[in-house]
């Protein structure tokens, strides 16, 4: 079945600085895939998402890129921010009723 | 419009006790979904809905039960508690291509 792997389980960078998660899926028949930020305590909620049809969007200081030879998809943070400390988490979806998740990244900004 | 609202909050039960989780929704989704996450971990699928009246299992649906009488309702039923089902509930929902889904605040429950 489905599988996505997420890379890192931990990020830690200092303020300003960038921030790469990076998520492989395998189904080559996955179009659609979002990004979720989960603050602690919280519930998970959606910063942004790609289609299979673009390779790249952006939204001020989150951008996500997609690579469908590679079967891979990155999200970036630019300018990181305290706020930005949070559980992200990737996942893929074809055209059917299920996302299959990415185990998560702990984002961890350094003031 | 509420959103995704999931009741209750809060519960702890006694090993063996049944129980029964409410998720509900006001954006008219025809997807409905339910999650447990344990602390520190990702999350799983228990078990989904396409539409009034269908259920389907997740990934991990052993232990627990649903229905979706109504479009807007769904429910988690746990009819023998065990202390593995201590975890976080979120129940969520989305409209009918793959679009993001909306989670409830979570319910979060205690068996001990």
């Amino acid at each position: 079945g489905e599988n996505v792997e997420q890379h890192p389980s931990t990020l830690s960078v200092q303020e300003g600085d960038s921030a790469v998660i990076k998520c492989t899926y395998s189904d080559s028949a996955s179009n659609y895939f979002p990004w979720y930020k989960q603050e602690l305590g919280k519930r998970p909620q959606l910063i942004i998402d790609i289609r299979s049809n673009v390779g790249e969007k952006k939204d001020q200081r989150i951008a996500v890129t997609l690579n469908k030879t590679a079967k891979h998809f990155s999200l970036h943070i630019t300018e990181t921010q305290p706020e930005d400390s949070a559980v992200y988490f990737c996942a893929a979806s074809k055209s059917n009723y299920q996302l299959i998740w990415g185990a998560g990244t702990k984002l961890i900004i350094k003031p | 419009n509420a959103g995704v609202t999931q009741t209750p909050k809060f519960r702890v039960l006694k090993t063996g006790q049944s129980m029964t989780l409410l998720c509900a929704q006001d954006m008219n989704h025809e997807y409905m979904y339910w999650y447990r996450q344990d602390p520190g971990m990702g999350l799983r699928l228990i078990h989904y809905s396409v539409g009034e009246g269908t259920t389907a299992k997740g990934e991990v649906p052993d232990g627990y039960n649903v229905s979706r009488l109504k479009k807007q309702n769904f429910l988690l039923g746990l009819e023998s508690a065990a202390p593995s089902q201590t975890s976080v509930y979120f129940c969520a929902s989305r409209p009918g291509r793959p679009d993001e889904q909306y989670f409830g605040p979570g319910t979060r429950l205690t068996v001990t």
